[in-house]
C-alpha cells in the first residue's frame, strides 16, 4: 500500500457516459497529479492540483474536469467517453521526498 | 521541448546477465531524475532517485543509477538480474520550475529464467 488510494480499480462504461475516478493523496501530501496510461501514448500528465486550487495542466481534453477538495481527495470527472479512452488512469501524491502513486483506475470504454 | 527518452522499448536478459537501460532528457537546466518500476497489473514503485549530490544513486532491490549530466543521461543499472525482475521500467524527470513529472515512454524488461 503506497499511501495514495484510488478508487475504483476498475470501471466498464459505454461511450458517451460519463465517469468520476476518486484520488485519496498520502497524509500531509497537498499536491495530487493525474495521469493516463495507454499503449499507445505512454505516461500522460494531465492535471495537478495543489492545495485545492489548479496547478497545472497537461494534456487533458476538455471532456474532462477535475477538482481537489478541502479535505484534499481528487475526483477526475470524464465524459462523453470513447473508445479511446480506454486506459489505466493513475494519481500521485507529492511531498518534498519525492512522488508517490496510486493503483489506479482501470477504465474501460465499451 | 522538455523530453525524456528511453531507447530501448524491450530487452530481453537471462537471469545472472547485467542490465543497463538508458534515460536521457532533453534539457541544460536543474533536474530531480527518478526510476520508477511497475510489475504486471500493479501501480509505479519508485526504485531511485537523484536530486543532488553523488551522481552515482543507489535505490532498491540492487538497482542504481548514474547521473551524467554533460550527457542529459541517467542510466540504470543492475548488475545481475533476476526472473522477478521482469516488470516495466519508466524513467521521469522533475524539470526545474515544473512540478509534475515527465516520463520515457518505458522499457519492458523480460528475464529469462
Amino acid at each position: 500500500d503506497s499511501g495514495v488510494t484510488q478508487t475504483p480499480k476498475h470501471l466498464i462504461t459505454a461511450t458517451g457516459q460519463r465517469v468520476t475516478l476518486r484520488c485519496s493523496p498520502r497524509s500531509g501530501d497537498l499536491s495530487v497529479y493525474w495521469y493516463q496510461q495507454s499503449l499507445d501514448q505512454g505516461l500522460q500528465f494531465l492535471i495537478q492540483y495543489y492545495n485545492g486550487e489548479e496547478r497545472a495542466k497537461g494534456n487533458i481534453l476538455e471532456r474532462f474536469s477535475a477538482q481537489q477538495f478541502p479535505d484534499l481527495h481528487s475526483e477526475l470527472n470524464l465524459s462523453s467517453l470513447e473508445l479511446g479512452d480506454s486506459a489505466l488512469y493513475f494519481c500521485a501524491s507529492s511531498s518534498s521526498a519525492g512522488y508517490t502513486f496510486g493503483s489506479g483506475t482501470r477504465l474501460t470504454v465499451v | 521541448a522538455q523530453s525524456v527518452s528511453q531507447h530501448n522499448h524491450h530487452v530481453i536478459l537471462s537471469e545472472a546477465a547485467s542490465l543497463e537501460l538508458g534515460c536521457n532528457y532533453s534539457y541544460g537546466g536543474t533536474v530531480n531524475l527518478f526510476w520508477y518500476v511497475q510489475y504486471p497489473g500493479q501501480h509505479l514503485q519508485l526504485l531511485l532517485k537523484y536530486f543532488s549530490g553523488d551522481p552515482l544513486v543507489k535505490g532498491i532491490k540492487g538497482f542504481e543509477a548514474e547521473f551524467i549530466k554533460s550527457k542529459f543521461s541517467f542510466n540504470l543499472r543492475k548488475p545481475s538480474v533476476q526472473w522477478s525482475d521482469t516488470a516495466e521500467y519508466f524513467c521521469a524527470v522533475n524539470f526545474f520550475g515544473n512540478e509534475k513529472l515527465t516520463f520515457g515512454t518505458g522499457t519492458r524488461l523480460t528475464i529469462i529464467p
